[in-house]
C-alpha cells in the first residue's frame, strides 16, 4: 500500500525568507510524486511532480520539489516566500503499478506566510 | 477550456433529506475521482471510475452513498438519507490516463452542510 506522511500541520515563514514543506512517502515501486496547493474554498491546483529524471523538480509560482530515494522525501521549496503563497499545501504518491491514477494525499500543511 | 464542473457549491439541508452531487469532467479526461474533505479526516478518496466504469469504491463510507457515471461527461454522487457527519466538502476530480503520469484535476467544490 502507498502513503504520504506531512509531518508538519503548519508552517510558518517570514515574507522573503525561504520555505520548506516536508513530505515523506511509503510505496513499494518508484513513485510518481506530486504537490498540489488549495486557497481558501478553492479546489486543489496542481503545482509540479516527479516522475522520473532530474531529482530537482520545478513547478508553478515559483516552487520546486527535491525527491530524494534514499531518504523517501520529496520536500517543497521556495528561495523566498510570498504573502500570496498562505495556502494549505498536499503531497500525494501514486503506484504506478497501480491502476487508473487514483492518488494518496497527505493530510496537508498549511503555510502562513506573514509580512 | 472549462475545468472542472461541480454543482451545487453550496448545499444546507437537513438530516434524512437525500443529497444529490454532480460534476462535470474535463472533456477528454477518462478517469473520474470523488474526494471528501473534512477538518477531523482530511482528504478521502471516496470512488474513482476508469471509463466511465467505478474500479474502487472501498472508501465509500455506508450503503447511504452512492455513485454514478452514466456518460463520460457526467457523474453524481448521492447521500440517501444525509446525516450530520455527511457534512464535509465534496470535491470531483478528473484525469487522463496517458502513460500513466496524468495529473488529477479538481474542481471547486460542493459545501455540504446538514443540520
Amino acid at each position: 500500500a502507498q502513503s504520504v506522511a506531512q509531518p508538519e500541520d503548519q508552517v510558518n515563514v517570514a515574507e522573503g525568507n525561504p520555505l520548506t514543506v516536508k513530505c515523506t512517502y511509503s510505496v513499494s515501486g518508484n513513485p510518481y510524486l506530486f504537490w498540489y496547493v488549495q486557497y481558501p474554498n478553492r479546489g486543489l491546483q496542481f503545482l509540479l511532480k516527479y516522475i522520473t529524471g532530474d531529482n530537482l523538480v520545478k513547478g508553478s509560482y515559483g516552487f520546486e520539489a527535491e525527491f530524494n530515494k534514499s531518504q523517501t522525501s520529496f520536500h517543497l521549496k521556495k528561495p523566498s516566500a510570498l504573502v500570496s503563497d498562505s495556502a494549505l499545501y498536499f503531497c500525494a504518491v501514486r503506484d504506478p503499478s497501480g491502476a487508473g491514477n487514483m492518488l494518496t494525499f497527505g493530510g496537508g500543511t498549511r503555510l502562513m506566510v506573514k509580512p | 477550456d472549462a475545468g472542472v464542473i461541480q454543482s451545487p457549491r453550496h448545499e444546507v439541508t437537513e438530516m434524512g433529506q437525500e443529497v444529490t452531487l454532480r460534476c462535470k469532467p474535463i472533456s477528454g479526461h477518462n478517469s473520474l475521482f470523488w474526494y471528501r474533505q473534512t477538518m477531523m479526516r482530511g482528504l478521502e478518496l471516496l470512488i474513482y471510475f476508469n471509463n466511465n466504469v467505478p474500479i474502487d469504491d472501498s472508501g465509500m463510507p455506508e450503503d447511504r452513498f452512492s455513485a454514478k457515471m452514466p456518460n463520460a461527461s457526467f457523474s453524481t454522487l448521492k447521500i440517501q438519507p444525509s446525516e450530520p457527519r455527511d457534512s464535509a466538502v465534496y470535491f470531483c476530480a478528473s484525469s487522463l490516463v496517458l502513460a500513466n503520469t496524468g495529473e488529477l484535476f479538481f474542481g471547486e467544490g460542493s459545501r455540504l452542510t446538514v443540520l
